[in-house]
């Protein structure tokens, strides 16, 4: 199974500061890697495909960038609504896998 | 809208059983890919089975293998999961999602709000 190492695991921030969380596969995933927003007690939210593609109702400030195994989601400008955790998930082969998540906190 | 909800959660004795259920709406159901993603308290995500639109095809995480069965009933609009020998380690919430796309391997576009089942003694 292809693994997914996130980083950092918990990330303190502020309002406004600009935000990169990154996941490293264990193979070549070829850009197929989505990205998934989880506020607590609640689903989680789809916000990119094929690693760059923002879904639709996104906001802009979300984007993600990456190739081969090291892939990057970056948040602009943080807004109180974002603060949440962050999962990696790559679908080049089955099993389907998550990174362990990365949780955006307020400093 | 899409819409997916589950239902069938509880709790559960080791070695029990339980049957979920994850009813679709707004979209063409029988063209898409579903699945079943865990995930235990305080953990992350985990994906544990996903079935072809036709439901001629099915997938399962090594950790359920031979103790879970997905289904689906296209002329109902609804998901499955039969979930036999359960175990401590099952415990969690279970959520239903969606496909992004038709292709063999996807990302997942729309999910439930999820069912908790516990199993404990």
């Amino acid at each position: 199974d292809i693994q997914l190492t996130q980083s950092p695991s918990s990330l303190p921030a502020s309002v406004g500061d600009r935000v990169t969380i990154t996941c490293r596969a264990s193979q070549d995933i070829s850009n197929y890697l989505a990205w998934y927003q989880q506020k607590p007690g609640k689903a989680p939210k789809f916000l990119l495909s094929v690693a760059s593609r923002l879904e639709s109702g996104v906001p802009s400030r979300f984007s993600g960038s990456g190739s081969g195994t090291d892939y990057t989601l970056t948040i602009s400008s943080l807004q109180p609504e974002d603060f949440a955790t962050y999962y990696c998930q790559q679908y080049y082969s089955r099993p389907s896998t998550f990174g362990q998540g990365t949780k955006v906190e307020i400093k | 809208e899409v819409h997916l909800l589950e239902s069938g959660g509880g709790l559960v004795q080791p070695g029990g059983s339980l049957r979920l259920s994850c009813a679709a709406s707004g979209f063409s159901f029988s063209t898409y890919t579903m699945n079943w993603v865990r995930q235990a308290p305080g953990k992350g995500l985990e994906w544990v089975s996903g079935i072809s639109g036709t439901g001629g095809a099915t997938y399962y995480a090594d950790s359920v293998k031979g103790r879970f069965t997905i289904s689906r009933d296209n002329s109902k609009n609804t998901l499955y999961l039969q979930m036999n020998s359960l175990r401590v380690e099952d415990t969690a919430v279970y959520y239903c999602a969606k496909d992004h796309c038709s292709s063999n391997t996807c990302s997942f576009d729309y999910w439930g709000q999820g069912t908790l089942v516990t199993v404990s003694s």
